[in-house]
């Protein structure tokens, strides 16, 4: 089965609002962890990542969280807008960004922006 | 820059043929990888290649095949396709083969469609 996984299909917020995108994963060797955003018919696009021996990670309006204790990465966008209606993949790695056994992905959360 | 090229964007086969997909790294990558995506789901690992070797290999039949060239850029081969192979294929190109900050970008996929 799947190593990472999302707790929601679907994450429906008010533009303007923040966003919390959640994700699970089982494996507690991996020491490498990515977000991707995925817009229709397009292919997954690099928002951030974060190294095992991390907790935090800030970027332009997002934020990275990662709590080993629990294997729970989250993913939060500040002042959501329209353009970031889009699927969020968390993705995690053994091998810091490639290796034998490639990214593993989870099935996605597809955020929605209400006007 | 140019990012990750792939080609062609579109495509439609009959079960049994055979099918060549192309990608052309970002400038400087020597490291390709190739992933399936299945509607509605996350991208699975295919191949991995760096410096013309492969380099890992995810739980796909000997009917996927790949090779990287001198450039660096790759070819995914599928032969007999079946009408599950059906989805977006993805390429993506990093630095290195692995380790610290070795980001992973991706095309805009190849869309297979087998009938």
């Amino acid at each position: 089965g799947e190593s990472v996984g999302l707790h929601l299909p679907t994450l429906s917020v008010q533009e303007g609002d923040n966003s919390i995108i959640n994700c699970a994963y089982s494996n507690s060797a991996s020491d490498y962890f990515i977000w991707y955003k995925q817009e229709s018919g397009k292919g997954p696009q690099f928002i951030i990542d974060i190294r095992s021996n991390m907790d935090k990670r800030q970027g332009q309006r997002v934020t990275v969280l990662l709590n080993k204790t629990v294997k729970h990465l989250s993913l939060q966008i500040a002042a959501t807008q329209p353009g970031d209606s889009a699927v969020y993949f968390c993705a995690e790695n053994l091998y810091s960004g490639g290796g034998a056994d490639g990214l593993t992905f989870g099935k996605g959360t597809h955020l929605i922006i209400q006007p | 820059d140019a990012g990750v090229t792939q080609s062609p964007t579109h495509l439609i086969k009959t079960r049994g043929q055979h099918v060549t997909l192309r990608c052309s790294p970002i400038s400087g990558h020597k490291s390709v990888s190739w992933y399936q995506q299945v509607l509605g789901q996350g991208p699975q690992f295919i191949f991995q290649y760096y410096e013309k070797e492969e380099r890992g290999r995810g739980n796909f039949p000997d009917r996927f095949s790949a090779r990287q060239f001198p450039n660096y850029s790759s070819e995914l081969n599928v032969n007999a396709l079946l009408l599950g192979d059906s989805a977006l294929y993805l390429c993506a190109s990093s630095l290195a083969y692995r380790g610290p900050g070795n980001t992973i970008y991706f095309g805009e996929g190849s869309w297979l469609t087998v009938v």
